[in-house]
């Protein structure tokens, strides 16, 4: 089983600031099956990034996904109100397809 | 526009049954890989099961390998899963979730918005 594991846990920051979020594998895993996606409270998850750096249709271009092997990144350049919930990382490579513990970007 | 709706979410005893559905619009089900993907209170999120788009090949997650059975009705654009001997470990909202491929990659593009399953005496 690939075990994702994302950092930081939390990352206070205010609106306009630089999101840098995590996901490292415990083995490496094809670009075409990592995946970013984004959740608040209440709603289902909303997929960002597919294939480790292509945005989803109608995802904003302040989202971008980077990485390969067991390291992938997502980067926000400019955080939005609207941004401020909990990104999940995902391998669809190989099952059981797993998802990290997630990195909830909170309002400084 | 692409739908999913899941359905069947209910209070169960431990040792119980219940049996999810999931109906799909807006897209060509039968053309479509799918999951069920499942979050406990105030957790992260499960993988569960995967069926493919003729139903031939199926995982599952080890925590209900055994227990869970999917299953999906193409002429019904709908997606099951059947959950015997439940346990207190399975209560979660369970997502009904498409896969999507593509040149760049695949992955879960579409998710539903849930279903509660508690189980509880």
């Amino acid at each position: 089983e690939i075990v994702l594991t994302q950092s930081p846990g939390t990352l206070s920051l205010s609106p306009g600031e630089r999101a840098t979020l995590s996901c490292r594998a415990s083995q490496s895993v094809s670009s075409s099956y990592l995946a970013w996606y984004q959740q608040k409270p209440g709603q289902a998850p909303r997929l960002l990034i597919y294939g480790a750096s292509s945005r989803a249709t109608g995802i904003p271009d302040r989202f971008s996904g980077s990485g390969s092997g067991t390291d992938f990144t997502l980067t926000i350049s400019r955080l939005e109100p609207e941004d401020f919930a909990v990104y999940y990382c995902h391998q669809y490579g190989s099952s059981p397809f797993t998802f990290g513990p997630g990195t909830k970007v909170d309002i400084k | 526009e692409v739908q999913l709706m899941e359905s069947g979410g209910d209070l169960a005893q431990p040792g119980g049954s219940l049996r999810l559905s999931c109906v799909a619009s807006g897209f060509t089900f039968n053309n479509y890989e799918m999951n069920w993907v499942r979050q406990a209170p105030g957790k992260g999120l499960e993988w569960v099961s995967y069926i493919s788009t003729s139903g031939s090949t199926r995982y599952y997650a080890d925590s209900v390998k055994g227990r869970f059975t999917i299953s999906r009705d193409n002429a019904k654009n709908s997606l099951y899963l059947q959950m015997n001997s439940l346990r207190a470990g399975d209560t979660a909202v369970y997502y009904c979730a498409r896969v999507y491929s593509s040149s760049s990659g695949k992955t879960i593009d579409c998710w539903g918005q849930g279903t509660l399953v508690t189980v509880s005496s």
